[in-house]
């Protein structure tokens, strides 16, 4: 069965700190995508990334980054120099690959909520 | 460019009413249409989802349904409203078949907060 774990229910740091949160997932799939997305305190969910398993090369936008590990199911988010816009939840999210129903359906992991403190 | 509204933005109701949430997109074709709701504090549940015109798939069997009566319009509704059904409800959409892997992102829409009260 697929899965996606964010073990960090809550995270709380000062600004202009570097954070790292965790996302690990369970699939059989080969191929298969992986999503961020920022919830801010308006309920949005904010599309960040999508990355796809064959495509193990970190990624940097700005003050974010992400490090895809398929050695260990893992799909991490980390905000350098974090300011407090930065506080929301992101989620995590796989997406299913094989579809018979016209559509592909996601799995969503439990979010992390990010406190940046001023 | 896409857009996504939904509305009303916020909606407090008694137990026992009626409810009709709408969501509609803007500058895409036969888009793929999805609810989700968010209780407090956790995550997103799939509700349903539409690959087209009338045509809807429930994920989890509940007190609410969805009809989908043109290709950018999806509502979702419920005949008596229980408290359960408080929380955040979220509707998004993605196109089949868009090249690059962008068939495989949703984006989502501004949110509905439903009190059940």
């Amino acid at each position: 069965a697929q899965k996606v774990t964010q073990a960090q229910t809550e995270i709380s740091v000062v600004e202009k700190e570097d954070v790292t949160l965790d996302c690990v997932y369970e699939t059989r799939d080969t191929t298969y995508y992986l999503f961020w997305y920022k919830q801010p305190p308006s309920g949005e969910l904010v599309f960040l990334i999508r990355r796809n398993s064959f495509d193990e090369q970190n990624e940097i936008s700005g003050r974010y980054s992400w490090n895809f590990q398929k050695s260990t199911s893992s799909f991490n988010f980390t905000i350098t120099a974090s300011q407090v816009v930065d506080s929301a939840v992101y989620f995590c999210a796989l997406s299913e690959t094989y579809s018979t129903s016209g559509t592909y359906k996601y799995i969503f992991g439990t979010g992390t909520r990010l406190k940046v403190l001023a | 460019s896409q857009t996504i509204h939904q509305w009303p933005a916020t909606l407090v109701q008694p137990v026992g009413s009626p409810l009709s949430l709408e969501c509609t997109v803007e500058g895409t074709s036969n888009p793929n249409l999805y609810w989700y709701r968010q209780a407090a504090g956790r995550g997103l549940q799939l509700l349903f989802y539409s690959v087209g015109i009338g045509q809807i798939s429930s994920e989890v069997p509940q007190n609410l349904s969805a009809s989908r009566p043109q290709d950018r319009q999806f509502i979702l509704s419920s005949k008596k409203l229980l408290l359960s059904d408080s929380g955040f409800y979220l509707c998004a959409w993605s196109v089949w078949g868009a090249p690059g892997g962008r068939q495989y992102e949703q984006y989502f829409g501004p949110g509905t907060r439903l009190t059940v009260t």
